[in-house]
């Protein structure tokens, strides 16, 4: 069974450039049937999408972040990472890392990962 | 303000049917798929409908969705405690080539 986990600092500072790998286990990446993507949750507001990856590459950005987000793949190592530039205090959140099925970006979001909570503060 | 509309809550009494919408546009549910996420209390979301209203293995039949139009909507029949979370409807947007979701619902079971 497919098992996603993120992996990260807890804590970043303001300005700063928050990291977070996650580790697809029970599956390939590589596989063409899927895109991987990253969505985060404030404490207790709603979901918003970051971005999504295919494992060639190919990437979408949601536009609002777009400027700051960079998302990458690593298949020899199974795992693709989350990068996001000059962080605030508004995006500590729990970041969510998913697999989407159907070989696009349009695919829905199953599994989801644990999540981890990122904090932004000095 | 979430490009999608839910009403932020909704309750309900065990065995009785309950309904939530969500409302897009015609650049989002107008033109894509609607999908709907169940998340429990402390936990990740989970996937209860996709492609408007079809139910991944594991979804009991009480759970069911349904898409006209603009708009979209998740009925829970039959509810039960265990039912109590949020839910939340997310559909792709051709205008910001992303998905968007609703703000979710907390429904509550009395």
């Amino acid at each position: 069974q497919l098992q996603l986990q993120e992996s990260g600092p807890g804590l970043v500072k303001p300005s700063e450039t928050l990291s977070l790998t996650c580790t697809v286990s029970g599956g390939s990446i590589s596989s063409s049937t899927y895109y991987w993507g990253w969505i985060r949750q404030p404490p207790g507001k709603g979901l918003e999408w970051i971005g999504s990856i295919y494992y060639s590459g190919s990437t979408y950005y949601n536009p609002s972040l777009k400027s700051r987000v960079t998302i990458s793949v690593d298949t020899s190592k199974n795992h693709f990472s989350l990068r996001l530039s000059s962080v605030t205090a508004a995006e500590t959140a729990v970041y969510y890392c998913v697999r989407q099925e159907g070989g696009s970006p349009l695919g829905w979001f199953d599994p989801w990962g644990q999540g981890t909570l990122v904090t932004v503060s000095s | 303000q979430s490009v999608l509309t839910q009403p932020p809550s909704a309750s309900g009494t065990p065995g009785q049917r309950v309904t939530i919408s969500c409302s897009g546009s015609s650049s989002n549910i107008g033109s894509n798929y609607v999908y709907w996420y169940q998340q429990l209390p402390g936990t990740a979301p989970k996937l209860l409908i996709y492609t408007n209203n079809q139910r991944p293995s594991g979804v009991p039949d009480r759970f069911s969705g349904s898409k006209s139009g603009t708009s979209a909507s998740l009925a829970i029949s039959g509810l039960r405690s265990e039912d109590e979370a949020d839910y939340y409807c997310a559909a792709w947007d051709d205008s910001l080539s992303g998905w968007v979701f609703g703000g979710g619902t907390k429904l509550t079971v009395l």
